[in-house]
C-alpha cells in the first residue's frame, strides 16, 4: 500500500447525501484510478484520470464525480444519484511509462 | 475486447503442496499481465507481471507464473503453499489500446486460496 493514502477508512452515508473519498500519493504517478470491489465482482472501474486536469468515465460512472486538480490528489465523489453505494472503494496509481499499479488501502462505505 | 477469467472462485491446497491459480485471458494485441493479491479488508498487493521475454515470470513470496501463449493463460504457481497464502488473488491485463482506454486494467472475479494446515 506504501505512497498512497486513502481517508476515511470507513465511511458512513445517509440517504441523500453527498460523500467525498480522498485517495493521496506522493509517488509522483501521472495516472490515478478508482475502483469499486463487491463481493463475487472482482474490480470495477469506475473514473480513471491520466494526467492533472483530466479523467475519463470507467464502466460504472454513474451517481460518481472526480477532480483532478492537483497530481498527488484524485478524491472521488459519491452522490446522492448512486442508489446502492455500499461497496470497498480502492485508489490506484501508475507512471503513464510503467505499467503496474499500485494500490491504496482501500475505504469501505456503508449506508444508514 | 480485453478480457479475463479466473475460472476456479475457490482453490483449496493443503500447506506444503503446490498451488495453482488459474487465469486466462483475451487481447487484441500483445497483453501485458499481472498477478494481484488481497488480504482481508486490505487493498491488494502486486505479485509480479509479464510484459515480454521469458515465459516464466518469478514475483514476490515465492510465487511464479507462466505466459502460455498458446492457450492465453497465465497461471498462478507456488512449489509449497505456507498458511498465510490463504488470500483472494486477482489476475489483470493491461489495454493498450488507442484514445482514452490507454493503460486501464481489466481484472477477473478473484479467486480465493484457502491453505490448510
Amino acid at each position: 500500500d506504501g505512497g498512497i493514502t486513502q481517508s476515511p477508512k470507513y465511511l458512513f452515508r445517509k440517504e441523500g447525501q453527498n460523500v467525498t473519498l480522498s485517495c493521496e500519493q506522493n509517488l509522483n504517478h501521472d495516472a490515478m484510478y478508482w475502483y469499486r470491489q463487491d463481493p463475487g465482482q472482482g474490480l470495477r472501474l469506475i473514473y480513471y484520470s491520466q494526467i492533472v486536469n483530466d479523467f475519463q468515465k470507467g464502466d460504472i460512472a454513474e451517481g460518481y464525480s472526480v477532480s483532478r486538480e492537483k497530481k498527488e490528489s484524485f478524491p472521488l465523489t459519491v452522490t446522492s444519484a448512486q442508489k446502492n453505494p455500499t461497496a470497498f472503494y480502492l485508489c490506484a496509481s501508475s507512471t503513464t511509462s510503467q505499467e503496474t499499479q499500485y494500490f491504496g488501502p482501500g475505504t469501505r462505505l456503508l449506508v444508514l | 475486447a480485453q478480457s479475463v477469467a479466473q475460472p476456479e472462485d475457490q482453490v483449496n491446497v493443503a500447506e506444503g503442496n503446490p498451488l495453482t491459480v488459474k487465469c486466462t485471458y483475451s487481447v487484441s494485441g500483445n497483453p501485458y499481465l499481472f498477478w494481484y493479491v488481497q488480504y482481508p479488508n486490505r487493498g491488494l498487493q502486486f505479485l509480479l507481471k509479464y510484459i515480454t521475454g521469458d515465459n516464466l515470470v518469478k514475483g514476490s513470496y515465492g510465487f511464479e507464473a507462466e505466459f502460455n501463449k498458446s492457450q492465453t493463460s497465465f497461471h498462478l504457481k507456488k512449489p509449497s503453499a505456507l498458511v498465510s497464502d490463504s488470500a483472494l488473488y486477482f489476475c489483470a491485463v493491461r489495454d493498450f489500446g488507442r484514445g482514452s482506454t490507454l493503460g486501464r486494467l481489466y481484472f477477473g472475479r478473484g479467486t480465493q486460496l484457502t491453505v490448510w494446515p
